[in-house]
């Protein structure tokens, strides 16, 4: 069975950092391009990074660039989201999504993790 | 930043009847377009991608249609089940962008 399951939120005050976790299983995972997208409390969507493959295409939103940084570990088949400088706003649950196509860095995303909530609060 | 726009915010419909819902693209995206069912205290799900193609498993009532900047995604019978919030995103372009959402709840 193909899964993502994400690790590592919590609750962290503004100016501390955080590492999110996100395990693969059931599929090639150094075949796709992998994502991390957010949702903050009874909001919609955002997309917050992406990595390629072979980490050799990164990108990130305007609202976490400087801030986080996306690695992955395909001998791990794992993706990680280091978050550094965190405010009020990052607070959301986090997911993990997997790139439809091969190889290609951006695309639908069709399989998602449940999520780790991240609370940034004094 | 290319800019998603979903309209209706809400749409009130009744079992068994058509649903349209629109996202509209700041910019054209070609037919780099998906769009994601989710439920409460679930995951978004991807119903289509390519503008067009449905996803693994998703019911022939979904259909996906459109490109460069207007698309539409068109439930053709709703069914219980399909009541739930509707996410478009665009993935032509550097960030990823997702449209702010439509709300089908039952009428």
């Amino acid at each position: 069975e193909v899964q993502l399951e994400e690790s590592g939120g919590g609750l962290v005050q503004p100016g501390r950092s955080l590492r999110l976790s996100c395990a693969a299983s059931g599929f090639t995972f150094d075949d796709y391009a992998m994502h991390w997208v957010r949702q903050a409390p009874g909001k919609g969507l955002e997309w917050v990074s992406g990595i390629s493959w072979n980490s050799g295409n990164i990108g990130y939103a305007d609202s976490v660039r400087g801030r986080f940084t996306i690695s992955r570990d395909n001998a791990k088949t794992s993706l990680y989201l280091q978050m550094n400088s965190l405010r009020a706003e990052d607070t959301a649950l986090y997911y993990c999504a997997k790139v439809l196509p091969m190889i290609l860095v951006s695309g639908a995303f069709d399989i998602w993790g449940q999520g780790t909530m991240v609370t940034v609060s004094s | 930043e290319i800019v998603m726009t979903q309209s209706p915010a809400t749409l009130s419909v009744s079992p068994g009847e058509r649903a349209t819902l629109s996202c509209r693209a700041s910019q054209s995206v070609s037919s780099n377009l998906a769009w994601y069912q989710q439920k409460p205290g679930q995951a978004p799900r991807l119903l289509s991608y390519g503008a067009y193609t449905r996803a693994t498993g998703i019911p022939a009532r979904f259909s996906g249609s459109g490109s460069g900047t207007e698309f539409t995604l068109t439930i053709s019978s709703l069914q219980s089940e399909d009541f739930a919030v509707y996410y478009c995103q665009q993935y032509n372009n550097w960030p990823l962008t997702f449209g702010g959402g439509t709300k089908v709840e039952i009428k």
